[in-house]
């Protein structure tokens, strides 16, 4: 039932690995996002996109890339994982009002 | 960029009390949004205001638009315990397609039973 679901809710890893965070969902919305939430607590866009087209990209390394297979879904994939990486992440979707967010995915990097 | 000033950026108060928080914007938005987000979990929409001037209630909370469009408040009447967490503002100005969100830095209210 949940309307925006990301997996996994916590992730651990060595610096220098490559990781995947899912999102999906069913509220048939078509604008996904991934925000990054710092320890301070602001919430940073990332990547937006439009029924599967990148809309929005800010500055964010090339590390991270989005991928949407289809409009219910956005993954967030990271190559070389970096101490600052260290951050929550947030997916959410939106049709055109207030944006749905996920619970959120705890990304920690040792 | 835009940026959000979001205040106070912390309050701790007695439960029963009510509480009033703000933000402005360095420019003009079209949409402002309030959002409460509890530890472990995303931000969940409070109250949406879509145009300049307007309030807006859902129960003990109250939200309004600024007639400048640069910014907006949300009060809480009354206080009770699982009023704690973050609460975050968010403006949005339609450009594109679709407009990006942005967020203020986030009001963390303990209340104290």
């Amino acid at each position: 039932d949940t309307a925006v679901s990301q997996t996994p809710k916590y992730l651990v890893t060595q610096m220098g690995n490559d990781k995947s965070i899912k999102c999906e969902q069913n509220l048939g919305h078509d604008t996904m996002y991934w925000y990054k939430q710092d320890s301070k607590k602001f919430l940073k866009i990332m990547f937006s996109y439009n029924n599967k087209e990148l809309i929005i990209n800010e500055t964010v390394p090339n590390r991270f890339s989005p991928k949407s297979p289809d409009k219910a879904h956005l993954n967030l994939h990271i190559n070389s994982l970096e101490l600052g990486d260290s951050a929550v992440y947030f997916c959410a979707s939106s049709q055109s009002l207030g944006y749905t967010f996920g619970s959120g995915t705890r990304l920690t990097v040792v | 960029g835009q940026q959000l000033n979001q205040s106070p950026q912390s309050m701790f108060i007695q439960e029963g009390e009510d509480v009033s928080m703000n933000c402005t914007s360095s420019s003009i938005f079209n949409t402002w949004l309030w959002y409460k987000q509890d530890p472990g979990e995303g931000p969940v929409l409070l109250i949406a205001l879509y145009k300049a001037g307007e309030l807006t209630s859902n129960g003990r909370l109250t939200a309004q638009f600024g007639i400048t469009r640069k910014d907006s408040f949300l009060n809480i009447s009354a206080s009770i315990p699982s009023d704690v967490g973050i609460y975050f503002c968010a403006g949005r100005n339609y450009g594109g397609s679709q407009g990006n969100l942005i967020f203020g830095k986030g009001t963390k209210l303990s209340v104290k039973p």
